[in-house]
């Protein structure tokens, strides 16, 4: 069984601040680590698809960078606003072969309130 | 708008009835996918379909029983569901088989169900 952790559960902040938040994932047969935003009452969105050490992705005040080695992903929004407020998920995706090629590995997320 | 629509958005149904749960993406994608999110679980993996051809059972119990009649379309047959199938149920699509060439996945808004 996959074990892929996003800290933390939850996180309240001011509009305006700057946050973070992590997810661990396997260090071994990585293929890619994809962050999706959630907002409520709507579909999942893909944010980033990230699949070499040391990646930085960004779009907007929204940037992502990868350790595969140490199995781990930071998601940084610069400048929080009310409307980035959502659930962050991060997905781990296996290169393993076979049937499990492509199966992605969600975390619980991390929920973002950004208050005005 | 993700081109992913899932009807119904919300059900609420007995234990002993039958309903369907129905997906359809018009993003010409050839691979389909069921999902199932529990109250504070990840989201987990049902089924993956492949060119209309069912890649993936998660070890789903028979009293959900997908079909694909071709690549745009996807259903979910419940029969006899106990009240913890109570979930959310994302429907996804993807270019590719298996998500290769890092394809992210493109999702519904979900079905809402409630089992009494």
């Amino acid at each position: 069984i996959l074990n892929v952790e996003q800290s933390p559960q939850s996180l309240h902040v001011q509009e305006g601040d700057s946050t973070n938040f992590t997810c661990s994932f396997p260090s071994s047969n990585f293929y890619a680590l994809h962050w999706y935003r959630w907002e409520t009452a709507k579909s999942p969105e893909a944010l980033f698809v990230m699949t070499l050490n040391g990646d930085e992705k960004k779009k907007g005040r929204i940037s992502a960078t990868l350790n595969t080695k140490e199995g781990y992903s930071y998601l940084y929004i610069k400048g929080s606003q009310p409307e980035d407020s959502a659930t962050y998920l991060c997905a781990f995706q296996s290169n393993a072969g076979g049937t499990s090629y492509g199966k992605l590995t969600f975390g619980q997320g991390t929920i973002l309130t950004v208050h005005p | 708008e993700t081109g992913v629509t899932q009807t119904p958005r919300h059900l609420v149904m007995g234990m002993t009835n039958k309903k369907s749960l129905k997906c359809e993406q018009h993003l010409g994608h050839n691979a389909m996918y069921w999902y199932k999110q529990s109250a504070k679980k990840p989201l987990e993996l049902m089924f993956v379909y492949n060119f209309k051809e069912q890649t993936e059972n998660n070890s789903v119990p028979s009293r959900f029983s997908p079909e694909c009649p071709n690549s745009s379309h996807l259903f979910l047959h419940l029969h006899t569901l106990q009240p913890e199938d109570s979930a959310l149920y994302l429907c996804a699509s993807s270019p590719y088989p298996g998500l290769a060439i890092t394809g992210e996945l493109f999702f519904g808004e979900g079905s809402r169900l409630t089992v009494l």
